[in-house]
């Protein structure tokens, strides 16, 4: 298996909704990664976990809550979201993140599409 | 990471070679120079990446200059496929390997068309 998978595809929430996404690897990665992208913007850094650690979160604000339960899985909880949340979140996974592996790049995954009404 | 200076759009006749620029003036010698690209609506896709020799693979070549200061990226026969944001991004190495954030600046919108 050499996929990201994330679920759902596509998400209407509103505002005061709490939902999840969800991301799923099994290539062995021991890093995962939360980006965010707004329409004909590239993709920014939103959180960063080495070793099921959270390494990185790159000042996001607290209504996005990463969670990495194994070695597998990465979460992102939604809480109070505002329309100007809504965007592409895109997870990813690296063999590594702060140490070096030969051939170490990034795999995506397809992304969720967020909307928030 | 150093920063990254690309063409906002290039054009290609399908079939053809795309040769896609990028500068990176700033570059340390610490740093991989890396390439992905964005297909519409799907996540990045890792091409290729180079530190300092001319890469190939079964996607596309990396040429690097000498001095390091800018990279070329080479789709030898371009397909409709091909259409998408290619992003050039440059990563820290350690012992000849690469780690670390990957940061993407605003690509290049590579169009092919018949």
């Amino acid at each position: 298996d050499t996929e990201v998978t994330q679920t759902p595809k596509h998400l209407v929430m509103g505002m005061t909704n709490k939902k999840s996404l969800k991301c799923e690897q099994h290539m062995g990665h021991r890093a995962m990664y939360w980006y965010k992208q707004k329409a004909k913007k590239p993709p920014e850094l939103m959180f960063v976990y080495s070793y099921e650690k959270l390494s990185i979160n790159e000042s996001v604000p607290s209504r996005f809550s990463p969670e990495c339960p194994n070695s597998s899985l990465l979460n992102l909880h939604l809480h109070a979201l505002q329309p100007e949340d809504s965007a592409l979140y895109l997870c990813a996974s690296s063999q590594e993140f702060d140490r070096g592996r030969r051939g170490d790049g990034y795999t995506f995954g397809s992304g969720t599409r967020l909307t928030v009404v | 990471d150093a920063k990254t200076t690309q063409p906002t759009s290039m054009d290609c006749a399908e079939g053809r070679a795309a040769n896609l620029p990028c500068n990176h003036s700033t570059i340390s010698g610490n740093e991989y120079v890396y390439w992905y690209r964005q297909i519409h609506s799907q996540g990045p896709q890792y091409i290729i990446h180079g530190l300092k020799n001319n890469e190939t693979n079964e996607m596309a070549s990396l040429i690097i200059t000498e001095d390091r200061k800018s990279s070329t990226l080479i789709l030898p026969h371009a397909t409709l496929r091909d259409t998408a944001v290619y992003y050039c991004i440059v990563r820290v190495n350690a012992g000849g390997t690469s780690y670390g954030k990957l940061t993407f600046g605003q690509g290049t919108i590579l169009t092919v068309h018949p």
